[in-house]
């Protein structure tokens, strides 16, 4: 069984589009997080909810809006898409927000922006 | 503020060959430290972690040492594999508090 889990894998899109990416965890954590991933790699969160809460929210364009149904779903809906969009979006999900405890990740979802 | 600094990459050995990625970090407190490994075209997944000075954790052949004293905590491998081949990501978290990962460090093992 898939601990994390993304939908869709791939996705590509025109600008000025609105798209949504899910995500879903099976492991009964309470944190998921959202991280988008450049083409250098470099890795930045964007939002981590707590048992359907917001505790991270960074500096992303309001274009961005995250919605947890539930603990076991993080949805990223992405409002009029930009050239810069373009990326590989992780979802991860840990026991809780403290330290020792390991982020689990989906398998990535690549979103290009035509 | 917090921050993490890994060696560029990318790192290229041969296969057999020993493995050093550095990676230091800067902190006010006491972190947990992490090595998070990504291979081709899937997420991150834990590889190793350390939650307090003088730790030492391993996984695969693989080790690193909390050192608070140089606030390091570098991987290490005696023997690599080309299967090693992959993205490496150190990372520093505390308790109620967002991860922050370095920038990644690309290994590639040749046969």
């Amino acid at each position: 069984d898939t601990a994390v889990s993304q939908t869709p894998k791939y996705l590509v899109t025109q600008m000025g589009n609105d798209k949504s990416i899910k995500c879903e965890q099976n492991l009964g954590h309470d944190t998921m997080y959202w991280y988008k991933q450049d083409s250098k790699k470099f890795l930045k969160i964007m939002f981590s909810y707590n048992n359907k809460e917001l505790i991270i929210n960074e500096t992303v364009p309001n274009r961005f809006s995250p919605k947890s149904p539930d603990k076991a779903h993080l949805n990223l809906h992405i409002n009029s898409l930009e050239l810069g969009d373009s990326a590989v979006y992780f979802c991860a999900s840990s026991q809780d927000n403290w330290s020792s405890y390991e982020q689990y990740f989906g398998p990535g979802t690549r979103l290009t922006v035509t | 503020g917090d921050s993490v600094t890994q060696m560029e990459g990318p790192v290229t050995l041969s296969e057999e060959a020993f493995l050093t990625i550095n990676c230091t970090y800067t902190a006010t407190g006491y972190p947990s430290l992490f090595w998070y490994v990504q291979y081709p075209g899937e997420g991150l997944q834990l590889l190793l972690k350390a939650t307090k000075a003088d730790d030492k954790g391993s996984n695969k052949g693989f080790e690193a040492t909390y050192r608070k004293e140089t606030t390091s905590f570098h991987l290490e491998k005696g023997s690599v594999q080309v299967s090693d081949s992959a993205v490496y990501f150190c990372a520093l978290k505390y308790r109620d508090d967002k991860i922050i990962f370095g920038k990644g460090t690309r290994l590639h093992i040749l046969p």
